[in-house]
């Protein structure tokens, strides 16, 4: 079935650091790859998305990178902030028989030392 | 705008009760999401709907059921609670245009234990 595999699910940087999260989506009728933070009992929000026709997108201190022969996105960190803390989840969505589905990854926690 | 909303916020069962999760949008989108949140295993998609008066099933539907009677609410049953249940429920919106899904908007949770 459609699957999301997300790696790391834990990771410490020093605060200034890069972070890098990486997915793997199995489903290549996948076209909608979007990023989402979710801090301690919060729910998660949109922090970046990418569609399947672009390769990359930033905004500010993040950007998402797709490649989509090999079916897999990334999300980029520069210069990590404390309140950059939080899990961190990918998704995709894909049409099936003509419905969206949406599919998560299993999620990062980010720690940002100070 | 309330964006998406869900009731109640937090609730304790025991194990064989019912109950019903309620989530309402005032955003106008068609498509509707149940996800639950357990620790290590991300969200994972139990019930979804295309739109009024259609649901289907996602990664998780086992002991769920799931009614869109209208438009702007998704409701997400549990006839008889099981402690495997306990959980943090989110439900989740999402506006589909173009060939291509959008952002999905959440509500704020519903923290379900069973006992």
């Amino acid at each position: 079935g459609e699957n999301v595999e997300q790696h790391p699910s834990t990771l410490s940087v020093q605060e200034g650091d890069s972070a890098v999260i990486k997915c793997t989506y199995s489903d290549s009728a996948s076209n909608y790859f979007p990023w989402y933070k979710q801090e301690l009992g919060k729910r998660p929000q949109l922090i970046i998305d990418i569609r399947s026709n672009v390769g990359e997108k930033k905004d500010q201190r993040i950007a998402v990178t797709l490649n989509k022969t090999a079916k897999h996105f990334s999300l980029h960190i520069t210069e990590t902030q404390p309140e950059d803390s939080a899990v961190y989840f990918c998704a995709a969505s894909f049409t099936a028989s003509g419905t969206y589905k949406y599919i998560f990854g299993t999620g990062t926690r980010l720690k940002v030392l100070a | 705008n309330a964006g998406v909303t869900q009731t109640p916020k937090f609730r304790v069962l025991k194990t064989g009760q019912s109950m019903t999760l309620l989530c309402a949008q005032d955003m106008n989108h068609e498509y509707m999401y149940w996800y639950r949140q357990d620790p290590g295993m991300g969200l994972r998609l139990i019930h979804y709907s295309v739109g009024e008066g259609t649901t289907a099933k996602g990664e998780v539907p086992d002991g769920y059921n799931v009614s869109r009677l209208k438009k702007q609410n998704f409701l997400l049953g549990l006839e008889s609670a099981a402690p495997s249940q306990t959980s943090v429920y989110f439900c989740a919106s999402s506006y589909p245009t173009g060939g291509v899904n959008t952002e999905a908007f959440f509500g704020q949770g519903t923290r379900l234990t069973v006992v």
